[in-house]
């Protein structure tokens, strides 16, 4: 089975600031790779995905994320922090070599932002 | 639907009761996922259904727990005799296939007292 290790729990950042979420899996074989938000009391929402294109992913608000199958990473950044960024951010993977392809979860990073 | 549909949105049980939480997936989906989240907890997997095969129980967190999909479309998540650290959010996801994005719903928010 998949795990999903996202380092820090909780960080905290300043408006303007670089975010930087780290997300590592521990599969051989490349997984599939997501990254997901919740607002308060929301759903999950997607930010962005990686299946097998460029390794440099683009989601929505500005964030992007780099999977690099050497470090089995895919860690979130954005260049500059906006305090509607302030969330729950979830990686997540699904195994290519699975038959049924279920999403494995890592346990979340709570993003703050200041003023 | 547009999206995945949960409910209730809200459940208030008193303990020993029996609970019923209703997903209806998006059109099309073949996956469809339940997970729990408790209050500053991360997501918690409890089942998974793909297409015709059997489901993935294994994240179910005791026999008072079950499943089921009817269809290949709405599913039906049951808690007998409810305790109350089964309060939490019960979240609903489905997807078309492993390469694709799981859609979640806004959840049932169960409170067990």
């Amino acid at each position: 089975a998949q795990s999903v290790t996202q380092l820090g729990s909780h960080v905290s950042v300043s408006e303007g600031a670089l975010v930087l979420l780290r997300c590592n899996y521990s599969s051989s074989v490349p997984p599939y790779l997501f990254w997901y938000v919740q607002y308060p009391n929301q759903g999950l929402q997607l930010l962005l995905k990686y299946t097998s294109a460029a390794t440099l992913v683009k989601g929505i608000n500005g964030f992007e994320a780099e999977f690099k199958k050497s470090e089995t990473s895919f860690h979130l950044t954005k260049p500059s922090a906006h305090m509607s960024d302030a969330a729950e951010y979830f990686c997540a993977v699904s195994d290519r070599g699975s038959t049924l392809g279920r999403l494995y979860f890592g346990r979340g990073t709570q993003l703050t932002v200041w003023p | 639907g547009a999206g995945v549909s949960q409910s209730p949105s809200n459940k208030v049980t008193e303990k020993g009761k029996d609970v019923e939480l209703r997903c209806d997936p998006i059109s099309g989906h073949t996956a469809l996922y339940w997970y729990r989240q408790s209050l500053g907890q991360g997501l918690e997997f409890l089942i998974y259904f793909q297409g015709n095969s059997a489901p993935d129980k294994s994240g179910l967190p005791s026999d008072r727990f079950s499943a089921e999909r009817t269809g290949g479309s709405v599913s039906t998540l049951t808690i007998q005799r409810t305790q109350q650290e089964d309060s939490a959010v019960y979240l609903c996801a489905s997807s078309r296939d492993r390469a694709t994005e799981a859609f979640f719903g806004q959840g049932t928010r169960l409170t067990v007292v």
